[in-house]
């Protein structure tokens, strides 16, 4: 079946303009997850859905930053305001979940974005 | 706070060696992951470790689980140049839905 899709695949912004990043998790995963990828930080959580609950926010570098999921499927990951340490690439990932348990999860091709 | 930590961080194998990476954490983990990455490509699952002594293989490639020792391994049996990734290992704890990754492993394999 069709795997996480994330758009665009890259995107290069000046410093200061806002930019979208999307993720279209695995149809009946539950759980949504972004995470950013840059060779100075390595492999970063930034944010996590789950069902309905509040999301856990706890891995945001900044208030500049933030997302949402709509209709418990797609998520678009804001950032505000960038900055050229924003560059990196913003990789999405899904899994299944039983209450408070997580399920394995599936990473999408990521965004790479660079912040000139 | 979990930390994962993985060495080495680069290593260089000749075709048909074996070697084995490790990954130490430090607070308990009820879950280890391994995954795979090429250069410029995503993140692939390779194994999902639920409990001590948890056992997987796949190929050449076979990874373990001691949680007492807070240490997993993933053994490369007779390298081959296919292999040659990014090897990285993750923790995750009870309902906390992020996983927490190592730096990473870059294995290069050469003839």
């Amino acid at each position: 079946g069709a795997g996480v899709s994330q758009s665009p695949s890259n995107k290069v912004t000046e410093k200061g303009k806002d930019v979208e990043l999307r993720c279209d998790p695995i149809s009946g995963h539950t759980a949504l997850y972004w995470y950013r990828q840059s060779l100075g930080q390595g492999l970063e959580f930034l944010i996590y859905f789950q069902g309905n609950s509040a999301p856990d926010k706890s891995g945001l570098p900044s208030d500049r930053f933030s997302a949402e999921r709509t209709g418990g499927s797609v998520s678009t990951l804001t950032i505000q305001r960038t900055q050229q340490e924003d560059s990196a690439v913003y990789l999405c990932a899904s899994s299944l979940a039983w209450g408070r348990i997580m399920g394995e999860q599936y990473f999408g091709p990521g965004t790479r974005l660079t912040v000139t | 706070e979990l930390k994962v930590e993985q060495n080495p961080l680069f290593l260089s194998m000749q075709e048909g060696k074996n070697y084995t990476i490790y990954c130490n954490y430090s607070t308990t983990s009820d879950r280890l992951y391994w995954y795979r990455q090429d250069p410029g490509k995503s993140l692939e699952s390779l194994f999902v470790l639920l409990s001590n002594g948890a056992v997987k293989q796949e190929g050449r490639l076979m990874a373990s689980l001691d949680t007492k020792a807070r240490l997993s391994t993933l053994h490369i049996t007779a390298a081959v140049h296919d292999l040659s990734a990014t090897y990285f290992c993750a923790g995750g704890r009870g309902s906390q839905g992020n996983l927490i990754f190592g730096k990473g492993t870059k294995l290069s394999v050469k003839p």
